[in-house]
């Protein structure tokens, strides 16, 4: 069965140290995999997608096929990163998503 | 820029009640769907939508149904509320291209 994976429901991280969130997910054909994010008052959106290969507010996130991960990476952490992170599964291109259970992000000052 | 608007940001109902969430989207998307999002559990999917008149099961539909008359409206209905559907409920829409557009989420406590 299709699943995805965050291992961490909360991740505490100093500013200016590096952030990494985790992902695994299970699919036996070709996934397509998102980050979404979830700022206090604000509406879940987008993060960033692993086809675009794009770096969005800082953060990258790396599809790796043998280890069946997309982990959601920064190298210095800012204030305005804690968030809820979400790391979500597409199957096909109009077809549901499936998302993980989400780690809440929280940058210690 | 894609607009998702949910009827109300905040709902009180009692037990046994029907409730109406309203979800409405402005970009002409064929996609929407209904998910609860609970601590701890993450966004679960309720009910999709790929057209007009046409819905498909999520993974947790028990309690719930919807009805989709128009492309731009997609509603939830909770035919007889109770205290576990106690939750925050997000819509989105999408077309084509993965990308889902969520509203701003409608919290809903039942008494």
């Amino acid at each position: 069965a299709q699943r995805v994976t965050q291992p961490e429901k909360l991740l505490s991280v100093f500013k200016g140290a590096p952030v990494e969130l985790k992902c695994n997910y299970s699919y036996s054909g070709s996934p397509e995999l998102f980050w979404y994010v979830q700022y206090s008052r604000q509406r879940l959106q987008l993060l960033l997608r692993h086809i675009s290969r794009e770096s969005i507010k800082g953060f990258t996130a790396d599809l790796n096929k043998g280890e069946t991960s997309f982990h959601l990476k920064k190298p210095f952490a800012q204030e305005e990163d804690s968030a809820m992170y979400y790391c979500a599964l597409i199957l096909n291109r109009d077809d549901k998503i499936i998302f993980g259970k989400g780690t809440r992000l929280h940058i210690l000052p | 820029d894609v607009k998702v608007t949910q009827s109300s940001r905040y709902l009180v109902k009692r037990t046994g009640e029907k409730v109406f969430l309203e979800c409405v989207q402005d970009m002409d998307h064929e996609n929407m769907f209904w998910y609860r999002q609970d601590p701890g559990l993450g966004l679960r999917l309720i009910y999709f939508s790929y057209d007009v008149k046409m819905k498909e099961k999520g993974d947790i539909p028990e309690g719930y149904s919807v009805s989709r008359e128009k492309k731009e409206r997609f509603s939830l209905i909770l035919e007889s509320a109770s205290t576990n559907q106690t939750s925050m409920y997000l819509c989105a829409s999408s077309s084509g291209t993965a990308e889902q557009f969520f509203g701003p989420g409608t919290r809903l406590t039942v008494l």
